[in-house]
């Protein structure tokens, strides 16, 4: 069971440079996010895709973009990387948030990415 | 601006002693998850807590939510190795069903 697929795992980049991280989940869920995870800071989403078609800006979205380019697939793209974007990436989706309480989300692996 | 406040932030313990981990706020959530991450990988749920004063068993595990929906505590009877991670706490406000609050966390080490 593949559930959420994140790539790449690992990626250093000097600070100026652009890159695309890769998401795709094979569970048929309408919901896709973005968290960032830093030391002592818990997870911070940065963006979030509610359904195919639709993008929205979470608590952190500024120096990021999103493109939700399928149900399965949802990519974060940082388009001038700065040190202070050095973090743990992830990637997760859910069925879609449920009333009376709230459908679980399913993580990918992360991307661990360096800006120096 | 909504905070969930997880304690301790870090605790080491023998294998085969009991802890208990705490997620307080001032605001109240719709529900409140738990999970648990395991280095190099994403976080995995562990349990969701809906009503107010519900508990929860997982094996080893018991989850509470509390009666005012502000706070849960996961608390571990006879803890293992296989414990070990980091424990991590999310609510869903009352005003989103999107947007989760996550605690920091509670870095736990089991040692044998």
């Amino acid at each position: 069971n593949a559930g959420v697929t994140q790539t790449p795992k690992f990626q250093v980049l000097k600070t100026g440079q652009s890159m695309t991280l890769q998401c795709a989940q094979d569970m048929n869920h309408n919901s896709m996010y973005w968290y960032r995870q830093d030391p002592g800071m818990g997870l911070r989403l940065i963006y979030y895709s509610a359904s195919e078609g639709t993008t929205d800006k979470g608590e952190v979205p500024n120096g990021y973009n999103v493109s939700r380019l399928n149900k399965r697939e949802f990519s974060l793209r940082l388009e001038s990387a700065a040190p202070s974007q050095t973090s743990v990436y992830f990637c997760a989706s859910s069925v879609s948030p449920g009333t009376g309480g709230y459908q679980p989300q399913h993580f990918g692996d992360g991307t661990r990415l360096s800006i120096l | 601006t909504q905070l969930l406040e997880q304690s301790p932030q870090f605790l080491s313990i023998q294998e085969g002693e009991n802890l208990t981990v705490y997620c307080n706020s001032s605001s109240v959530f719709s529900s409140l998850q738990w999970y648990r991450q395991e280095p190099g990988e994403g976080p995995v749920l562990l349990v969701t807590v809906v009503t107010g004063g519900e508990v929860k068993k997982l094996k080893r595990l018991t989850f509470q939510f509390g009666d005012a929906r502000k706070d849960s505590s996961l608390h571990i009877t006879a803890a293992q190795t296989g414990d070990t991670g980091l424990y991590l706490c999310a609510g869903a406000g009352l005003d989103s069903n999107y947007q989760l609050i996550w605690g920091a966390g509670t870095k736990l080490i089991i040692k044998p």
